[in-house]
């Protein structure tokens, strides 16, 4: 499966702990987006990489949340202090430049719950 | 005011009905549309991916845009109950990033 893969699938933490994400997206594909989506709601972006530089980052993004993608090929999304309010869906996007076309295929997801 | 609006049902159809699904939008800067269908607990799947007002068909699915309306749509022709599922709409203006607006989802019940 080429597919985006998301790790963890699942997430529980206490309220104050620091979590880490990681998202390896589609070998070819120099995009790299994260959405985060909670319940009843479609998916809100929060930051993207052009392959290694982090090009926009949503209002969303408190700073709290940093992403990184060292080598332009996998990220890793990281939540310091958590609070309740970040439980949600994370979702991370992939996608190729210059197709004329851009189509972002997504993982599928990581859940997490803030206690 | 968001900038897409997408009626979150639920809605409940038989299996073998026509299905349509709507989304309107505000920001005329909006250029690329995509649907997008999501499982519980999966990640968002792409359906379709249309940047021209008219239609678009794939299979049993149909696709029309209307820009000067500012209204989209996704038409599913046979409905089967493997397509009850969160159908998402979403959006671009194409500029920079790619960036997506989605509308809430519109979740589908199909009933054998």
């Amino acid at each position: 499966d080429t597919g985006v893969s998301q790790n963890p699938r699942h997430k529980i933490t206490k309220r104050g702990q620091n979590v880490t994400f990681r998202c390896d997206p589609i070998s070819e594909h120099n995009r790299l987006y994260w959405y985060r989506q909670t319940l009843g709601q479609g998916p809100e972006f929060l930051t993207y990489f052009q392959n290694e530089a982090q090009l926009e980052k949503s209002r969303l993004l408190s700073d709290r949340f940093s992403a990184e993608r060292p080598k332009g090929s996998f990220s890793t999304l990281e939540i310091q202090r958590t609070e309740q309010g970040d439980s949600a869906m994370y979702l991370c996007a992939s996608s190729r430049t210059g197709t004329g076309d851009e189509k972002l295929f997504f993982g599928s997801g990581t859940q997490l719950s803030v206690l | 005011q968001k900038e897409v609006e997408q009626d979150p049902g639920p809605l409940s159809v038989p299996e073998g009905a026509i299905v349509s699904l709507n989304c309107t939008y505000s920001n005329s800067a909006f250029q690329y549309f995509m649907w997008y269908r999501q499982y519980s607990r999966k990640g968002p799947e792409l359906l379709m991916y249309t940047y021209s007002s008219g239609n678009k068909e794939d299979g049993r699915f149909t696709a029309q845009v209307d820009k000067s309306s500012k209204y989209i749509s996704l038409f599913i022709r046979d409905s089967q109950p493997s397509d009850s599922a969160t159908y998402l709409c979403a959006m671009t203006s194409g500029a920079g990033s790619y960036q997506l607006t989605f509308g809430k989802g519109t979740k589908l019940s199909v009933i054998p």
